[in-house]
């Protein structure tokens, strides 16, 4: 069953903006990771925060976790062209035959305008 | 190099036909997986294998039958095909089956029932 629900479902920013992407989920997680799309490619993995982080760096992304609101937000910091892409949430149960799997959500599709 | 590749990219074909997806990974990785992702971009597991055994098997048609040669391969045959098998195909893999893998995608093979 789909897991992560991803909000907004498209964003549109001017480069150099910032641009904050949400992911909620149902069930309890041993961690989450977000990935980018770029059109008519594979995902690429972009960061993983575990269950006991509230917040992660890398570059210009800040991920953040608040499990008691099963909810995530990825931070692209100062926004580029090359930005634009799908970004999408998964998430990996803690418990039960699910735990082998990650479940992504649906995705944001961003666009960056130069 | 490409580190996860899928052939064909592109695979148009008529109902009732049946098709095969191959998919390779020189990673050194011991779990393979494969998703569809339908037209709306909801990407969702299908098979996963670890070490060339089933660990994952979604509620997918039978006509779906993943075989893995070696821990390198995995490929997909799809049999009678119908329209709704429309959809991007996407093999990935990780490390292994631990929680905090990360799992790197081909670019994704496009099939297109007709």
């Amino acid at each position: 069953s789909q897991q992560g629900e991803e909000d907004p479902q498209a964003l549109s920013i001017q480069e150099g903006e910032n641009a904050t992407m949400n992911c909620s989920y149902k069930t309890s997680i041993n961690n989450l990771q977000w990935y980018r799309q770029n059109s008519g490619r594979g995902l690429v993995h972009l960061i993983l925060i575990r269950s006991n982080e509230r917040e992660k760096h890398s570059g210009r992304l800040r991920v953040t976790l608040d499990t008691s609101k099963k909810s995530s937000s990825l931070l692209i910091t100062a926004s580029r062209a090359a930005d634009t892409a799908s970004y999408f949430c998964a998430t990996r149960p803690t418990l039960g035959a699910g735990s082998y799997q990650l479940t992504f959500g649906k995705g944001t599709k961003l666009s960056v305008i130069p | 190099d490409t580190a996860v590749s899928q052939t064909p990219k592109y695979l148009v074909t008529q109902m009732g036909n049946d098709k095969s997806i191959k998919c390779e990974q020189n990673l050194g990785h011991d779990t393979m997986y494969w998703y569809k992702q339908d037209s709306k971009k909801f990407l969702k597991i299908m098979f996963s294998y670890n070490n060339k055994e089933l660990i994952i098997n979604e509620t997918v048609p039978n006509r779906f039958s993943p075989k893995s040669p070696d821990k390198a391969h995995l490929n997909l045959h799809i049999n009678s095909l119908e329209l709704g098998d429309s959809a991007v195909y996407f093999c990935a893999s990780s490390q292994d089956v631990s929680s905090t893998d990360t799992q790197y995608f081909g670019p994704g093979t496009r099939l297109t029932v007709l």
